[in-house]
């Protein structure tokens, strides 16, 4: 079965620093997406980026990029220039071309003004 | 991206009765949707996959007979929560897969908090 962890239950930031958030995944799939969401107090998931694992290159979405190892098995979402609507709760989530999406535990990012 | 709608976005009920959450696909036709359970501070937890015009796949530990789901169309899919109880009392989020995006990516309602009393 496929497992993601989140290995970091909190993290805070300073408003416009830089912030990276862990992941790792357990799969023996060669052929898989990974996601990350955020969920901010109103509850609502928010695609925040997503990574084909087919693809060499790091998907970058304007301040959010990520860092991925295939063969790590790490998938870390770093946010540049953070801001205060950054802060939420972080979900990194796996999913294979057969099975439904796995979600990590989540990280709750704070962002200090 | 796509836009997924849920309806009622919350409910309170009376322990014994039924209640029914509606998940729309808005601009996008999907053969699956996901129902999801969320407890306060955790993760989502997946109930179960709804594929349309076919029964739904359960995962393991969650009542079929206690959570019912109808995917009757393209763009809908139900979650009837059947003479619900307290321990019921929790964020449903739906999600549906749009199969146009790399990747087939889920997009998620705004979820709907039950509430019973």
């Amino acid at each position: 079965a496929q497992t993601v962890t989140q290995s970091q239950p909190e993290m805070s930031v300073q408003e416009a620093e830089t912030v990276t958030l862990s992941c790792t995944y357990d799969t023996s799939e060669s052929d898989y997406y990974l996601f990350w969401y955020k969920q901010p107090p109103s509850r609502q998931m928010i695609l925040v980026i997503r990574q084909e694992a087919y693809k060499q290159q790091n998907a970058t979405e304007n301040r959010f990029s990520v860092n991925f190892q295939k063969a790590a098995k790490s998938f870390s979402l770093k946010i540049s220039d953070s801001q205060l609507g950054d802060a939420a709760m972080y979900f990194c989530a796996y999913r294979s071309s057969l099975n439904d999406m796995r979600f990590g535990a989540g990280t709750r990012l704070t962002v200090k003004p | 991206g796509a836009v997924v709608s849920q309806h009622p976005s919350r409910v309170i009920c009376k322990s014994g009765t039924s209640v029914k959450i509606e998940c729309r696909s808005l601009d996008f036709q999907a053969t699956t949707m996901f129902w999801y359970r969320q407890f306060p501070k955790q993760s989502l937890m997946l109930m179960a996959t709804s594929n349309e015009g076919s029964k739904a796949t359960y995962e393991q530990g969650v009542e079929k007979d206690k959570f019912l789901i109808n995917h009757a169309s393209l763009t809908l899919s139900t979650l009837t929560v059947t003479s619900a109880h307290p321990e019921d009392s929790s964020f449903y989020i739906c999600s549906a897969r749009d199969r146009r995006t790399a990747g087939e990516t889920q997009y998620f309602g705004p979820g709907t908090r039950l509430l019973v009393l």
